[in-house]
């Protein structure tokens, strides 16, 4: 079965510019979770969805991010304008809600504001 | 303020002997323990969990020990191996509306063969 599914894996940009990161949760899970992580800070929880709808969003830093999950099988974490100080690991992870706490990662997006 | 807290950020342990990780946690509304193993330039996967009705849950190598009274939990990985070296993350939970996985900041172990 395939994991959940991120790209790109490592994007390198200029501050100011528009950063889109993508993800394809496992299919039939119904919960989506966007989570930063920084040496700071660890992992932070950014936003999660739960049947598309979020949920959570008290862990998006600032009005610069915005997620969307349009479908069961597809979201997205934007930053416009992007900033070096974004510059960090993404995480995507999706569980299935009744099946317990348990959530499974992506590889992650490799972010660089330079 | 940090409701899930792993002290040791890092570990160095040899090959063959016990590797023991500790986790605190602050909120006894938390009812639902996991742990998570992460390699660099991989995301986490999941390793093991307890729920707060066990005090023991075991799984091959690893063990996870639930301490409800003193808030405390540990992951015993026995024996350790080198292929164990990794970043070890404790993360909690609630139940109904606090679902929300609250996570630790990690433990870097290091099994030298």
């Amino acid at each position: 079965d395939a994991g959940v599914i991120q790209s790109p894996r490592h994007e390198v940009t200029e501050m100011g510019q528009e950063v889109t990161l993508r993800c394809k949760p496992i299919s039939g899970h119904n919960s989506l979770f966007w989570y930063r992580q920084t040496m700071m800070r660890g992992l932070e929880l950014l936003i999660y969805f739960n049947n598309n709808v979020p949920i959570d969003d008290s862990g998006m830093p600032e009005d610069r991010f915005s997620a969307k999950m349009p479908n069961a099988s597809f979201s997205t974490l934007k930053i416009q304008p992007s900033e070096p100080r974004d510059s960090a690991v993404y995480f995507c992870a999706s569980s299935l809600l009744l099946a317990g706490n348990t959530i499974y990662f992506g590889e992650g997006s490799w972010l660089t504001v330079v | 303020d940090q409701q899930v807290k792993q002290n040791s950020p890092s570990l160095s342990v040899q090959e063959g002997r016990i590797s023991i990780l500790n986790c605190d946690y602050t909120n006894s509304m938390f009812d639902y323990f996991l742990w998570y193993k992460k390699y660099p330039a991989e995301g986490p996967t999941f390793l093991i969990s307890i729920s707060s009705i066990k005090d023991k849950n075991e799984d091959g190598r690893f063990t996870v020990f639930l301490n409800k009274s003193a808030k405390h939990l540990s992951l015993h990985i026995v024996p350790s191996q080198p292929g164990d070296s990794a970043v070890y993350f404790c993360a909690a939970s609630g139940t109904g509306n606090n679902r929300k996985l609250i996570w630790g900041l990690g433990t870097s172990l290091a099994v030298n063969p």
